[in-house]
């Protein structure tokens, strides 16, 4: 199985400031289509899952533009560029390129 | 509007069996492959299982592999997830997910429902 791991697991911000979230993943997430299938998800408390980003930098319908997502290969970046309020919550990295889809551990996004 | 609503939700004891339903809507539920990912109370995202969207082909985690089965009823747009020989590690929020392809390979999950709860104790 690819392991992902995140860091950092917990991310203090002040609102307004920008933020990033890194993901490592064990081995490159570079599928034989040529695809590399690195999403972001974020989970607010007591609430499901949301997509915010895939195949790296692809922003899903609705998304701020505020997220945005990069890397290559094995290394992957998430990055807000101002905090909101509404930005609180856990966000994970997942990979869809083999199958087994794997996430990190997830990163605690809180306000200062 | 996409829709996935889970249901099957309860306590059950080590060893026994719970079916989880996904009712899906908003959209040809024929077409897609779908999903199920678990979360642990307190943890991290664990991806379970999958199916085509004919159902032809299936996919699950080691974990429960042997134990659960998937399947889908396209004429109800409903999809499965039949647990058995249950074990307290097995106690989560089960999701059901829908990404863009009729595979279950290299297929994003787009769209989640708001999660269903297997408790497992004795």
């Amino acid at each position: 199985d690819i392991v992902m791991t995140q860091t950092p697991l917990s991310s203090p911000v002040t609102l307004g400031q920008p933020a990033s979230i890194s993901c490592r993943s064990s081995q490159s997430l570079v599928h034989s289509d040529g695809n590399t299938y690195l999403s972001w998800l974020q989970q607010r408390p007591g609430q499901p899952p949301r997509l915010l980003i895939y195949k790296i930098s692809n922003r899903f319908s609705g998304v701020p533009d505020r997220f945005s997502g990069s890397g290559a290969g094995t290394d992957f970046t998430l990055k807000i560029s101002r905090v909101e309020a509404e930005d609180v919550g856990v966000y994970y990295c997942m990979q869809a390129t083999q199958s087994g889809y794997t996430f990190g551990q997830g990163t605690k996004l809180e306000i200062k | 509007e996409v829709q996935l609503v889970e249901s099957g939700e309860g306590l059950v004891q080590p060893g026994g069996s719970l079916r989880l339903s996904c009712a899906a809507s908003g959209f040809s539920f024929s077409t897609y492959a779908m999903h199920w990912v678990r979360q642990a109370p307190g943890k991290g995202l664990e991806y379970v299982s999958a199916i085509s969207s004919n159902g032809d082909s299936t996919y699950y985690a080691d974990s429960v592999k042997g134990r659960f089965t998937i399947s889908r009823d396209n004429s109800k747009n409903t999809l499965y997830l039949q647990m058995g020989s249950l074990r307290a590690e097995d106690m989560a929020v089960y999701y059901c997910a829908r990404g863009y392809s009729g595979s279950y390979y290299t297929d994003p999950l787009f769209h989640w429902g708001k999660g269903t709860t297997v408790t497992v104790s004795s």
